[in-house]
Formats: C-alpha cells, sequence, structure tokens
C-alpha cells in the first residue's frame, strides 16, 4: 500500500461545477495535509494546507480533513478552464522533514 | 526575482556520465529537499537538509551524492547515470523543518539519459 493514495483520473467537469478531489494515507499518525496545483511542464504550486479535522475554505478552494477515515478532499467550486491540472495531495507523516506524495489526479474543465 | 532557482532546466546526457544541477533559494529558508519526479507524475523525496546538514536521506543509489555549501544552495551530482535516472528533478525549500512548514518548489530539471 502506498503511503497516499489518489485517483490518477482524469477527472473531467464542466465549466461552472464542483470538483472534488479525494486522497486517502496510510500513517493514522499524519500531523499536516496539503494540496498542491501542478500544470503541465511546471513546478507543484501549494493551493491549501489543512491541520485539523473539518473544513478550511480560501476563496473557491476548500480543504476537508477527516482523520478518523484517513482522507483528505479538495473542492473546487465554479471550476475554471484554467484549474485544468493536476492536483497533488502531500503528507507529513509525523517526520520533522519528510512529506509523502500521492501521485496526483489530473483534472480537467471543460468551457 | 526567482525564489527557488535550479540550473540546467534541461540535461540530456549519455549512460554512464556524470552530472551536476544546481538549486539556491533567495527566501532565507532553512530547509531544503530534493524530489523526483516519474513519468507517472508521482514525485517522491530523495533528499533533505536543514542548516547544511543531511536530516533525510531516503533509499537513493549513493551515485546520488547531494551537496549542500551552506543553507541557501543544494547542489546534486549524479555519477554514472543510469537510464532509469531519467526524470524530473525538483529542489524545494521551506522556512524550518517541521509538519507545517510550506515547500516552495524550483522550476525543474529535465533530465535525459540516452
Amino acid at each position: 500500500q502506498k503511503e497516499v493514495e489518489q485517483n490518477s483520473g482524469p477527472l473531467s467537469v464542466p465549466e461552472g461545477a464542483i470538483a472534488s478531489l479525494n486522497c486517502t494515507y496510510s500513517d493514522r499518525g499524519s500531523q499536516s495535509f496539503f494540496w498542491y496545483r501542478q500544470y503541465s511542464g511546471k513546478s507543484p504550486e501549494l493551493i491549501m494546507s489543512i491541520y485539523s479535522n473539518g473544513d478550511k475554505e480560501d476563496g473557491r478552494f476548500t480543504a476537508q480533513l477527516n482523520k478518523a477515515s484517513q482522507y483528505v478532499s479538495l473542492l473546487i467550486r465554479d471550476s475554471q478552464p484554467s484549474d485544468s491540472a493536476t492536483y497533488l495531495c502531500a503528507v507529513n507523516m509525523n517526520n520533522f522533514n519528510k512529506f509523502y506524495f500521492g501521485s496526483g489526479t489530473k483534472l480537467n474543465v471543460k468551457p | 526575482d526567482t525564489a527557488v532557482s535550479q540550473t540546467p532546466k534541461y540535461l540530456v546526457t549519455q549512460m554512464g556520465n556524470d552530472k551536476s544541477i544546481k538549486c539556491e533559494q533567495n527566501l532565507g529558508h532553512d530547509t531544503m529537499y530534493w524530489y523526483k519526479q516519474d513519468s507517472k507524475k508521482f514525485l517522491k523525496i530523495m533528499f533533505s537538509y536543514n542548516n547544511k546538514e543531511l536530516i533525510i536521506n531516503e533509499t537513493v543509489p549513493n551515485r546520488f551524492s547531494p551537496k549542500s555549501p551552506d543553507k541557501a544552495h543544494l547542489n546534486l551530482h549524479i555519477n554514472s547515470l543510469e537510464l532509469g535516472d531519467s526524470a524530473v528533478y525538483f529542489c524545494a525549500s521551506s522556512q524550518a523543518g517541521g509538519p507545517k512548514n510550506i515547500q516552495y518548489f524550483g522550476a525543474g530539471t529535465r533530465l535525459s539519459v540516452l
């Protein structure tokens, strides 16, 4: 079992819809969780971080964390074609500097 | 002014050669990382340095040798390159160690071994 798992997609949604991206992780002691967006040929850039159970909202993005079920999700409201990218889930598993990344979910937002 | 810069951006070389990738950050961060991203987009940590000291060394072949002359620089030297080394290598930095620290990534170095 991989430390962090994501559905590779592609996930296709129409413009204006809600895109829902999911991630599960293996270590129950994990402390912090991140969503990065990576456009093709570019480097990952941080979208959201979340550390406590529940929801965290930032503009059109909402991160949801459920430590008991060991999953974290990212909701993108009012999806735009410019949101089309690969979304990487990253987890710090109770280690000072070690972050595990999932293999990413490719999102396509169709105009 | 680029926060985390890597050079070169592209590197094409023959099997068996030795090559280096350089990374510099101007964010004043204490911690730097090297990641390898394969063709399936899987991003895997290779090394992490905190204030010039190696703190994470994942199961990376010893052909890969990182060097941190100061906390703003982390270079990666690769000996005897193999076909399987072809990937995109990302350098990253964060304010300090710890689970809440956000990493900032360089633009990546696309290495192709022929």
